[in-house]
């Protein structure tokens, strides 16, 4: 079957770096797609990562390594507003996404 | 302005009432997806559209209906409601089949 992992919840400090990690198990790879969602709110797109390597984006970074089956978000200089889930999706074979069931990431002062 | 709107953003009703999400997007956008969130549980795919009067089945399709006679509304049905259907309901749209989804704001259903 098809199956995405990412830890739960993770807690981190306000100005601290954090990686939440993502591994995957899919039929097929169109590529990983990474976005935040607050609390009541809906799913904002973050990051797509294709090929094997880092994209940056300003303090937020995503990587993948498709033959590890394998990607991060990293999130530099936390600020308080980050604190959200971060959902990791896969596309597959036939395009279709498929869902982790997210990471709580809570910023402590 | 563009974007994608849902509504109704809360809406309660009873066991075996039919009831109906409306989901409308400016974008002019070829896909349109119906995706429920639950607790515990990713984001699961209901039911999904490529193009105007092409619809096909997600992960979780039973007990829901949906339309799409014009490119812009992807409404969703529910013939006969069920409390295991009380969840928070997204919509979303993309320009293609790997661009990313703009999602609606959603609507909590609870079902009594």
């Amino acid at each position: 079957g098809q199956n995405i992992d990412q830890p739960t919840e993770m807690t981190a400090t306000e100005g601290a770096i954090v990686q939440i990690n993502c591994t995957y198990q899919t039929s097929g790879f169109n590529g990983l797609f990474w976005y935040q969602q607050h609390a009541g709110e809906a799913p904002t797109f973050l990051s797509y990562n294709v090929l094997d390597g880092l994209e940056e984006k300003g303090r937020f970074s995503s990587f993948l390594s498709r033959s590890k089956g394998y990607s991060y978000l990293l999130l530099k200089e936390l600020q308080m507003k980050d604190s959200a889930s971060y959902l990791c999706a896969v596309m597959d074979s036939n395009y279709q996404l498929i869902w982790g069931a997210g990471t709580k990431l809570i910023i402590k002062p | 302005d563009a974007g994608i709107t849902q509504s109704p953003r809360y809406k309660i009703t009873e066991t075996g009432r039919q009831v109906t999400l409306m989901c409308h997007q400016t974008w002019s956008h070829s896909y349109m997806f119906w995706y429920r969130q639950d607790l515990g549980h990713g984001l699961r795919l209901i039911y999904y559209s490529a193009a105007a009067d092409i619809t096909d089945k997600g992960e979780v399709p039973d007990g829901y209906v949906v339309s799409r006679s014009k490119t812009e509304n992807f409404p969703l049905t529910l013939e006969s409601a069920t409390r295991s259907q009380t969840s928070v309901y997204f919509c979303a749209s993309s320009g293609t089949e790997n661009s990313p989804l703009h999602f609606g704001n959603g609507t909590r259903l609870t079902v009594t």
